[in-house]
């Protein structure tokens, strides 16, 4: 079955830190760029990071970067977002998405998402 | 504020055509192609449109998308009411090394 799960999210205090993680399955994740994309409560969707297939590009959003860290392990089919100093304004629901080589930077299948609380 | 701008809300009766615009800048929709998503309340983003006019496999044909210049814009035809739901611009910013987004597009049918 082609799938994204993620996993991770939870209820932390401001500059706490998390790890979400976020395995694949049915695919061959090792050709595919990966994104987080996240999504404020009533709010719209917001692109967070990306990682190139092979792990050796990433980028990120001004809003995250310095902060967050994203990686990836092939071998494990598995996509990691590490996010430290966490503030208020980082709660969302954290998605998962596959980008496919000539896809135009297209997430053409997202996971079900993992929801991610900044409160004292 | 989103980097691209699509109108907060759109509407329709069901059979008829709906239009959604997305309008951008050189640096995003201008030098790069534009994907459409739909996002039915509580469930994760589906990709409807990607590379500006192609369809992924079991998006229906009456769902289509274009782009000119800066601007793009997804269609609707024959509307059902399973299209009720938010839809989404986004295209990779040059400038930004990012992907960037609408602020979406709330569809109502009537």
């Amino acid at each position: 079955q082609v799938q994204l799960v993620e996993s991770g999210g939870a209820v932390v205090q401001p500059g706490g830190s998390l790890r979400l993680s976020c395995t694949a399955s049915g695919f061959t994740f090792s050709i595919d760029a990966m994104h987080w994309v996240r999504q404020a409560p009533g709010k719209g969707l917001e692109w967070a990071a990306m990682i190139w297939y092979d792990g050796n590009t990433k980028y990120y959003a001004d809003s995250v970067k310095g902060r967050f860290t994203i990686s990836r392990d092939n071998s494990k089919n598995t996509l990691y977002l590490q996010m430290n100093s966490l503030k208020v304004e980082d709660t969302a629901v954290y998605y998962c998405a596959r980008d496919p080589p000539q896809s135009g930077w297209a997430f053409a299948m997202w996971g079900q998402g993992t929801m991610v609380s900044v409160s004292s | 504020q989103s980097v691209l701008t699509q109108p907060p809300s759109a509407s329709g009766t069901p059979g008829q055509r709906v239009t959604i615009s997305c309008s951008g800048s050189s640096s995003d929709i201008g030098s790069n192609t534009v994907n459409w998503y739909q996002q039915v309340p509580g469930t994760a983003p589906k990709l409807l449109i990607y590379r500006n006019n192609q369809r992924p496999s079991g998006v229906p044909d009456r769902i289509s998308g274009s782009k000119s210049g800066t601007s793009a814009s997804l269609a609707i035809s024959g509307l059902q009411s399973e299209d009720e739901a938010d839809y989404y611009c986004a295209a990779w910013h040059a400038s930004l090394n990012g992907v960037v987004f609408g602020g979406g597009t709330k569809l109502t049918v009537l």
